[in-house]
């Protein structure tokens, strides 16, 4: 049972276009959701986060969307640079998970100079 | 800065062998968890603990037990190695509130053969 979704294993963008990654989620009870970046051979860093009670939080490039009614969410990144390539893990929490993340499958970005 | 540590980058076991990974965490962070991630899966929850000596089982435990004795200190452990373990393992810790970010160590990369 996947809770969370990222339905798009890969996606390739040019340098200094925009990133939109996605994320899908199931349960209605989640009310934080995160974005980690991953680069291989290290562990994933935290990047951004939004309340449910919020429809978007912005941190310099990094802006992420929540649509509840849709259950889905949105990492845009504007511009897109090189550094960015890693993979963007989803992840959501909710009070009565206690403190554990659930976390999509990643999505691996690509950034052509 | 905050600081997760792991015990080693790489790994190579055989089959049946009893393994040990460690972490540490310097930020007295009350929660911390051993992660597995694998390609397309995304990062699997194996266990975590929410206070020394305390442990609950996360999404796959099997063929794995963990050890926290003291607070900054949590072991995974593989009583026998099998090749289907063979995946990158990943340590966090977390201070336990909203959005409740956990922090990564850089994992390590098993290989079972």
């Amino acid at each position: 049972d996947q809770q969370v979704k990222q339905n798009s294993p890969s996606l390739s963008v040019q340098e200094g276009r925009i990133s939109i990654l996605n994320c899908d989620y199931t349960n209605s009870m989640f009310d934080y959701f995160l974005w980690y970046k991953k680069y291989p051979a290290e562990g994933p860093t935290f990047l951004i986060s939004i309340s449910s009670i919020k429809d978007k939080n912005e941190d310099g490039r990094f802006t992420v969307f929540l649509n509840k009614s849709a259950k889905h969410l949105s990492l845009h990144i504007v511009p897109s640079q090189p550094g960015d390539s890693a993979v963007y893990f989803c992840a959501a929490s909710f009070m009565e998970y206690g403190n554990k993340l659930v976390f999509g499958a990643g999505t691996i970005l690509r950034v052509k100079s | 800065d905050v600081k997760v540590t792991q015990s080693s980058r790489y790994l190579v076991k055989r089959t049946g062998e009893k393994v040990f990974l460690e972490c540490v965490q310097d930020m007295d962070h009350e929660n911390m968890f051993w992660y597995r991630q694998d390609p397309g899966l995304g990062l699997r929850l194996i266990y975590f603990s929410y206070d020394v000596k305390m442990k609950e089982k996360g999404d796959i435990p099997e063929g794995y037990s963990v050890s926290r004795e003291k607070k900054e200190r949590f072991s995974l452990i593989l009583e026998s190695a099998s090749t289907n373990q063979t995946s990158m393992y990943l340590c966090a810790s977390s201070q336990g509130v909203p959005p409740y970010e956990q922090y990564f160590g850089p994992g390590t990369r098993l290989t079972v053969t």
